[in-house]
Protein backbone atom coordinates (compact mmCIF):
# COMPACT_ATOMS: atom_id res chain seq x y z
CA UNK A 1 0.00 0.00 0.00
CA UNK A 2 1.50 3.66 -1.36
CA UNK A 3 2.18 5.89 2.34
CA UNK A 4 3.47 7.78 4.02
CA UNK A 5 4.76 7.10 7.65
CA UNK A 6 5.44 9.69 10.34
CA UNK A 7 6.65 8.45 13.70
CA UNK A 8 5.63 9.38 17.12
CA UNK A 9 1.75 10.46 16.03
CA UNK A 10 2.01 11.83 19.31
CA UNK A 11 4.69 13.72 21.62
CA UNK A 12 4.97 15.72 24.57
CA UNK A 13 8.65 16.68 26.00
CA UNK A 14 10.22 19.54 27.06
CA UNK A 15 11.40 22.48 26.51
CA UNK A 16 15.46 22.17 25.28
CA UNK A 17 15.32 18.55 24.85
CA UNK A 18 16.62 17.36 20.75
CA UNK A 19 14.03 15.35 19.51
CA UNK A 20 13.24 13.85 15.54
CA UNK A 21 10.40 12.92 13.93
CA UNK A 22 10.81 10.70 11.48
CA UNK A 23 9.20 10.38 7.74
CA UNK A 24 9.01 7.89 5.49
CA UNK A 25 8.03 6.88 1.92
CA UNK A 26 7.25 3.73 0.00
CA UNK A 27 6.75 4.88 -3.44
CA UNK A 28 10.19 6.20 -4.37
CA UNK A 29 9.28 9.65 -4.90
CA UNK A 30 11.56 12.62 -5.13
CA UNK A 31 10.17 15.45 -3.56
CA UNK A 32 9.33 15.67 0.32
CA UNK A 33 8.22 18.50 2.51
CA UNK A 34 7.29 18.61 5.81
CA UNK A 35 4.37 21.18 7.11
CA UNK A 36 3.02 22.67 10.45
CA UNK A 37 -0.61 23.36 11.35
CA UNK A 38 -1.66 25.67 13.86
CA UNK A 39 -5.08 26.90 13.87
CA UNK A 40 -5.81 30.17 12.28
CA UNK A 41 -3.10 29.60 10.53
CA UNK A 42 -3.36 26.82 8.41
CA UNK A 43 -0.65 24.62 6.58
CA UNK A 44 2.61 26.22 6.12
CA UNK A 45 5.91 24.52 5.00
CA UNK A 46 8.50 24.11 6.91
CA UNK A 47 11.27 22.69 4.97
CA UNK A 48 11.26 20.33 1.20
CA UNK A 49 13.73 18.58 -0.39
CA UNK A 50 13.06 17.53 -4.28
CA UNK A 51 15.41 14.79 -4.04
CA UNK A 52 18.44 13.31 -2.14
CA UNK A 53 21.02 15.22 -0.50
CA UNK A 54 18.72 18.15 -1.49
CA UNK A 55 16.87 20.60 0.94
CA UNK A 56 15.68 23.93 0.92
CA UNK A 57 13.90 26.24 3.52
CA UNK A 58 9.79 26.74 3.26
CA UNK A 59 8.64 29.21 4.71
CA UNK A 60 8.46 29.28 8.95
CA UNK A 61 12.11 27.25 8.93
CA UNK A 62 13.25 28.50 12.12
CA UNK A 63 14.35 25.97 14.27
CA UNK A 64 14.24 22.76 12.71
CA UNK A 65 16.25 21.21 10.70
CA UNK A 66 16.03 18.17 8.02
CA UNK A 67 18.32 15.57 6.09
CA UNK A 68 17.41 13.65 3.33
CA UNK A 69 20.63 10.72 3.06
CA UNK A 70 18.04 8.40 1.65
CA UNK A 71 15.60 8.60 -1.09
CA UNK A 72 12.35 7.15 1.12
CA UNK A 73 13.19 9.14 4.32
CA UNK A 74 13.12 12.32 5.87
CA UNK A 75 13.28 13.66 9.15
CA UNK A 76 12.12 16.31 10.91
CA UNK A 77 15.11 17.60 14.04
CA UNK A 78 14.11 19.99 16.65
CA UNK A 79 17.77 20.75 18.48
CA UNK A 80 15.75 22.78 20.84
CA UNK A 81 12.27 22.56 21.10
CA UNK A 82 10.60 25.65 22.31
CA UNK A 83 6.94 26.28 23.53
CA UNK A 84 6.29 27.70 19.81
CA UNK A 85 6.89 24.74 18.29
CA UNK A 86 3.93 22.88 20.02
CA UNK A 87 1.82 21.44 16.72
CA UNK A 88 0.63 19.40 14.43
CA UNK A 89 2.96 18.07 11.84
CA UNK A 90 2.68 16.34 8.41
CA UNK A 91 5.27 14.93 6.30
CA UNK A 92 4.00 14.60 2.48
CA UNK A 93 5.87 13.13 -0.45
CA UNK A 94 4.99 13.29 -4.26
CA UNK A 95 6.63 12.39 -7.37
CA UNK A 96 8.40 15.78 -7.85
CA UNK A 97 7.14 19.05 -6.54
CA UNK A 98 5.49 20.19 -10.24
CA UNK A 99 2.64 21.34 -10.92
CA UNK A 100 1.95 19.00 -13.81
CA UNK A 101 -0.25 16.40 -11.69
CA UNK A 102 1.20 15.18 -8.74
CA UNK A 103 -0.93 14.81 -6.43
CA UNK A 104 0.96 14.72 -3.00
CA UNK A 105 0.07 12.19 -0.09
CA UNK A 106 0.20 13.44 3.44
CA UNK A 107 1.50 11.30 6.46
CA UNK A 108 -1.31 10.71 9.71
CA UNK A 109 0.31 13.62 11.74
CA UNK A 110 2.75 13.95 14.83
CA UNK A 111 0.88 16.02 17.35
CA UNK A 112 3.90 17.26 18.95
CA UNK A 113 3.76 19.23 22.73
CA UNK A 114 6.57 21.54 23.91
CA UNK A 115 6.17 22.39 27.77
CA UNK B 1 2.05 32.90 -4.86
CA UNK B 2 -1.66 32.71 -6.93
CA UNK B 3 -4.24 33.05 -4.17
CA UNK B 4 -7.85 30.66 -4.13
CA UNK B 5 -10.87 32.04 -2.60
CA UNK B 6 -13.84 29.14 -0.86
CA UNK B 7 -16.52 30.12 0.82
CA UNK B 8 -16.22 29.21 4.83
CA UNK B 9 -18.31 26.37 5.37
CA UNK B 10 -21.68 24.39 3.63
CA UNK B 11 -23.77 22.21 4.12
CA UNK B 12 -25.57 19.50 2.29
CA UNK B 13 -27.68 16.22 3.03
CA UNK B 14 -26.54 12.63 2.81
CA UNK B 15 -27.06 10.90 -0.74
CA UNK B 16 -27.79 14.45 -2.41
CA UNK B 17 -24.45 16.07 -5.10
CA UNK B 18 -22.75 19.04 -3.12
CA UNK B 19 -20.78 21.58 -5.90
CA UNK B 20 -17.72 22.93 -3.71
CA UNK B 21 -16.60 26.26 -5.31
CA UNK B 22 -12.90 28.14 -5.76
CA UNK B 23 -12.38 30.90 -7.21
CA UNK B 24 -8.66 31.55 -8.53
CA UNK B 25 -8.86 34.79 -10.74
CA UNK B 26 -5.06 35.94 -11.04
CA UNK B 27 -4.34 31.67 -11.92
CA UNK B 28 -1.03 31.76 -14.08
CA UNK B 29 -0.83 29.41 -17.42
CA UNK B 30 0.78 26.87 -15.65
CA UNK B 31 -0.95 26.53 -12.67
CA UNK B 32 -2.66 23.27 -12.06
CA UNK B 33 -6.05 23.50 -10.10
CA UNK B 34 -5.67 20.76 -7.07
CA UNK B 35 -8.63 19.70 -4.42
CA UNK B 36 -7.95 18.18 -0.98
CA UNK B 37 -9.54 17.61 1.66
CA UNK B 38 -8.75 16.90 5.70
CA UNK B 39 -11.08 14.82 7.22
CA UNK B 40 -10.67 15.55 11.39
CA UNK B 41 -8.02 13.89 12.87
CA UNK B 42 -5.98 13.20 9.62
CA UNK B 43 -3.72 13.85 7.13
CA UNK B 44 -4.53 16.15 4.03
CA UNK B 45 -5.81 13.86 1.09
CA UNK B 46 -5.65 14.46 -2.51
CA UNK B 47 -9.01 14.57 -4.38
CA UNK B 48 -8.75 15.40 -7.74
CA UNK B 49 -6.69 18.15 -10.43
CA UNK B 50 -6.86 19.33 -13.70
CA UNK B 51 -5.45 21.92 -15.95
CA UNK B 52 -8.24 23.09 -18.24
CA UNK B 53 -10.85 20.58 -19.08
CA UNK B 54 -13.28 18.46 -16.71
CA UNK B 55 -11.70 15.76 -15.23
CA UNK B 56 -13.44 13.12 -13.27
CA UNK B 57 -12.41 10.28 -11.04
CA UNK B 58 -13.60 7.54 -8.25
CA UNK B 59 -13.50 10.07 -5.77
CA UNK B 60 -15.08 13.37 -7.49
CA UNK B 61 -15.23 15.60 -10.61
CA UNK B 62 -13.34 19.19 -11.10
CA UNK B 63 -15.49 21.26 -13.58
CA UNK B 64 -13.28 24.21 -14.45
CA UNK B 65 -14.42 27.51 -16.22
CA UNK B 66 -13.38 28.54 -19.66
CA UNK B 67 -11.30 31.19 -19.05
CA UNK B 68 -9.95 29.07 -15.63
CA UNK B 69 -10.61 31.97 -12.79
CA UNK B 70 -12.99 29.61 -11.04
CA UNK B 71 -13.29 25.76 -10.37
CA UNK B 72 -16.77 23.54 -8.76
CA UNK B 73 -15.31 20.68 -7.00
CA UNK B 74 -18.28 18.04 -7.55
CA UNK B 75 -19.35 15.48 -5.15
CA UNK B 76 -22.04 13.52 -6.74
CA UNK B 77 -24.08 11.73 -3.75
CA UNK B 78 -22.53 13.11 -0.46
CA UNK B 79 -22.07 10.49 2.55
CA UNK B 80 -21.45 11.08 6.11
CA UNK B 81 -17.69 10.22 5.63
CA UNK B 82 -17.68 13.04 3.16
CA UNK B 83 -17.46 15.79 5.79
CA UNK B 84 -14.31 17.77 5.77
CA UNK B 85 -12.56 20.45 5.68
CA UNK B 86 -11.89 20.96 1.71
CA UNK B 87 -9.30 22.84 0.23
CA UNK B 88 -8.71 24.52 -3.36
CA UNK B 89 -4.76 25.03 -4.11
CA UNK B 90 -2.80 26.41 -7.47
CA UNK B 91 0.32 24.34 -8.15
CA UNK B 92 2.80 25.46 -10.30
CA UNK B 93 5.89 24.95 -12.17
CA UNK B 94 8.81 24.04 -10.07
CA UNK B 95 11.97 24.38 -12.24
CA UNK B 96 12.97 27.81 -13.59
CA UNK B 97 10.44 29.25 -11.06
CA UNK B 98 10.40 30.84 -6.99
CA UNK B 99 8.10 28.08 -6.22
CA UNK B 100 9.53 25.58 -3.88
CA UNK B 101 6.56 22.86 -4.77
CA UNK B 102 4.50 23.39 -1.92
CA UNK B 103 0.82 23.28 -1.53
CA UNK B 104 -0.43 26.59 -0.48
CA UNK B 105 -3.75 25.79 1.87
CA UNK B 106 -5.76 28.73 2.70
CA UNK B 107 -9.06 28.42 4.96
CA UNK B 108 -10.89 25.51 3.01
CA UNK B 109 -14.63 25.26 3.13
CA UNK B 110 -15.96 22.94 5.85
CA UNK B 111 -18.76 20.94 4.24
CA UNK B 112 -21.43 19.53 6.78
CA UNK B 113 -23.59 16.02 5.74
CA UNK B 114 -26.66 16.22 7.44
CA UNK B 115 -27.83 12.70 7.47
Amino acid sequence: EAQVTQNPRYLITVTGKKLTVTCSQNMNHEYMSWYRQDPGLGLRQIYYSMNVEVTDKGDVPEGYKVSRKEKRNFPLILESPSPNQTSLYFCASSVTGGGWGTEAFFGQGTRLTVV
Amino acid sequence: DAKTTQPNSMESNEEEPVHLPCNHSTISGTDYIHWYRQLPSQGPEYVIHGLTSNVNNRMASLAIAEDRKSSTLILHRATLRDAAVYYCILRGILYGSSNTGKLIFGQGTTLQVKP
